[in-house]
């Protein structure tokens, strides 16, 4: 089946540090990636949409300069939190877009990276 | 825009107890609709789907039909475990256009022994 990493699991940093969060599908291609971020005992909320090879576009209410989202290979889709701080401490959560014969448009979820800026 | 609603948790049932989890949506177009799941400090789960209208996905003893009449895809289980404790989330999407997929908020289940 599909299966989507997410590296880190859990990461602690100190406000002002910028964390990178690394998203892969593993056994499939996605051109299309997707960023969500969950809120304790809260629904997902989209962040924004990362397609290979060209810009990421982001939610209404989403910085771009503090998200930054990076999609330079077809297995491989980065977010970095710049300056973090506490309120950025979150669940986020990357799915995969597959294509083609396998499973037609259908995404499939990471595990979840949990972040701590203390 | 699209959107979904799904009943307020938490549901709090025994075990072998019936489950329904209501969920409703409203899109332009012509949505498929699945359920997740969310364990306990795990991420999400495809625990069934739908892409047209009176398909029935099923998985685990959980069902749920797609119904375009009454824009409605509730979650069913004959007869919860106590495994089945997690959250439960609703979501659309569409498949041809290969949007990003629109969350309900969550219902929270707990089953006891």
């Amino acid at each position: 089946g599909a299966v989507v990493s997410q590296h880190p699991s859990r990461v602690i940093c100190k406000s002002g540090t910028s964390v990178k969060i690394e998203c892969r599908s593993l056994d499939f291609q996605a051109t299309t990636m997707f960023w969500y971020r969950q809120f304790p005992k809260q629904s997902l909320m989209l962040m924004a949409t990362s397609n290979e090879g060209s810009k990421a576009t982001y939610e209404q209410g989403v910085e771009k300069d503090k998200f930054l989202i990076n999609h330079a290979s077809l297995t491989l889709s980065t977010l970095t939190v710049t300056s973090a701080h506490p309120e950025d401490s979150s669940f986020y959560i990357c799915s995969a877009r597959a294509s083609g014969t396998f499973s037609y448009n259908e995404q499939f979820f990471g595990p979840g990276t949990r972040l701590t800026v203390l | 825009g699209d959107s979904v609603t799904q009943m307020e948790g938490p549901v709090t049932l025994s075990e072998e107890a019936f489950l329904t989890i209501n969920c409703t949506y409203t899109a332009t177009g012509y949505p498929s609709l699945f359920w997740y799941v969310q364990y306990p400090g795990e991420g999400l789960q495809l625990l069934l789907k739908a892409t047209k209208a009176d398909d029935k996905g099923s998985n685990k003893g959980f069902e749920a039909t797609y119904r375009k009449e009454t824009t409605s895809f509730h979650l069913e289980k004959g007869s919860v475990q106590v495994s089945d404790s997690a959250v439960y989330f609703c979501a659309l999407s569409d498949l041809q256009a290969g949007t990003a997929l629109i969350f309900g908020k969550g219902t929270t289940l707990s089953v006891s022994s």
